[in-house]
C-alpha cells in the first residue's frame, strides 16, 4: 500500500498571504490529522477529520481551517499568514479515529514565510 | 492543563547498550493513552510503543518497552540492545480518552554511537 502523501513537499509563501496544503491518506484509512513542528514550539496538533467531519481541534487560530473529502483526501488552508507559520506541517492517517489506532504520518510540507 | 515534559533535550548511548528516555506528564484524567513516536533525521515519524492508561501492565515492543507509573505520571522508554539505526528524535505523546487533546513533549535526541 502506497503511504501517506503530502503535497507540495517544500512552500515559500509571503506575509498575508494564504496556502492550501494537501495530505492523502493510505488508501482505506478514514481519519486524517494535522500536526504543526517549530523548533520554538514543538510538536502541535491541529485538528483531526473523520469522515468528512471535524472531530477534533487543537489551540489554534481561526486562521488555520481544514476540511476532508469524500475519498478521504484532507486539505489544510492557512489565511492571513504571519512569520511564524513558517513550519513543517505533518499529516498523519489512521483507519479509525482515536488513541487505539496508529496513526502513520506523512513526510511533511516545509512552509516558509518571508 | 495537560503538559508533557521531556527533561533529557539530548542522550547518547552505544550500540548495543540500554537507554532509557524520560517522560513525565500532568493531567486531571482517568483515562488516557500514552505514545513514544520516533523521528528519524530526514525520515517520518513512526509510532514506538503505545500504553492504555487503565492497563496496569506496562507495554513493550520488542527492544522497547515502558515504564508507566501512573500515580507518578511517569512515562519512560527503555531501549534494549542499541542500534545505530535508533538514532532519532523520540517524542512522548499524551492524548485524552476521546482524543480531543493531544499534546507532545519536546523530543529527546538520541544518538547511538557504534
Amino acid at each position: 500500500k502506497a503511504g501517506v502523501t503530502q503535497t507540495p513537499r517544500y512552500l515559500i509563501k509571503t506575509r498575508g498571504q494564504q496556502v492550501t496544503l494537501s495530505c492523502s491518506p493510505i488508501s482505506g484509512h478514514r481519519s486524517v490529522s494535522w500536526y504543526q513542528q517549530t523548533p520554538g514550539q514543538g510538536l502541535q496538533f491541529l485538528f483531526e477529520y473523520f469522515s468528512e467531519t471535524q472531530r477534533n481541534k487543537g489551540n489554534f487560530p481561526g486562521r488555520f481551517s481544514g476540511r476532508q473529502f469524500s475519498n478521504s483526501r484532507s486539505e489544510m488552508n492557512v489565511s492571513t499568514l504571519e512569520l511564524g507559520d513558517s513550519a513543517l506541517y505533518l499529516c498523519a492517517s489512521s483507519l479509525e479515529s482515536g488513541g487505539m489506532e496508529t496513526q502513520y504520518f506523512g513526510p511533511g510540507t516545509r512552509l516558509l514565510v518571508l | 492543563a495537560q503538559t508533557v515534559t521531556q527533561s533529557q533535550p539530548e542522550m547518547s548511548v552505544q550500540e548495543a547498550e540500554t537507554v532509557t528516555l524520560s517522560c513525565t506528564y500532568d493531567t486531571s484524567e482517568n483515562n488516557y493513552y500514552l505514545f513514544w513516536y520516533k523521528q528519524p533525521p530526514s525520515r517520518q515519524m513512526i509510532l514506538v510503543i503505545r500504553q492504555e492508561a487503565y492497563k496496569q501492565q506496562n507495554a513493550t515492543e520488542n527492544r522497547f518497552s515502558v515504564n508507566f507509573q501512573k500515580a507518578a505520571k511517569s512515562f519512560s522508554l527503555k531501549i534494549s540492545d542499541s542500534q545505530l539505526g535508533d538514532t532519532a528524535m523520540y517524542f512522548c505523546a499524551f492524548m485524552s480518552y476521546n482524543f480531543n487533546k493531544f499534546y507532545f513533549g519536546s523530543g529527546t535526541k538520541l544518538n547511538v554511537k557504534p
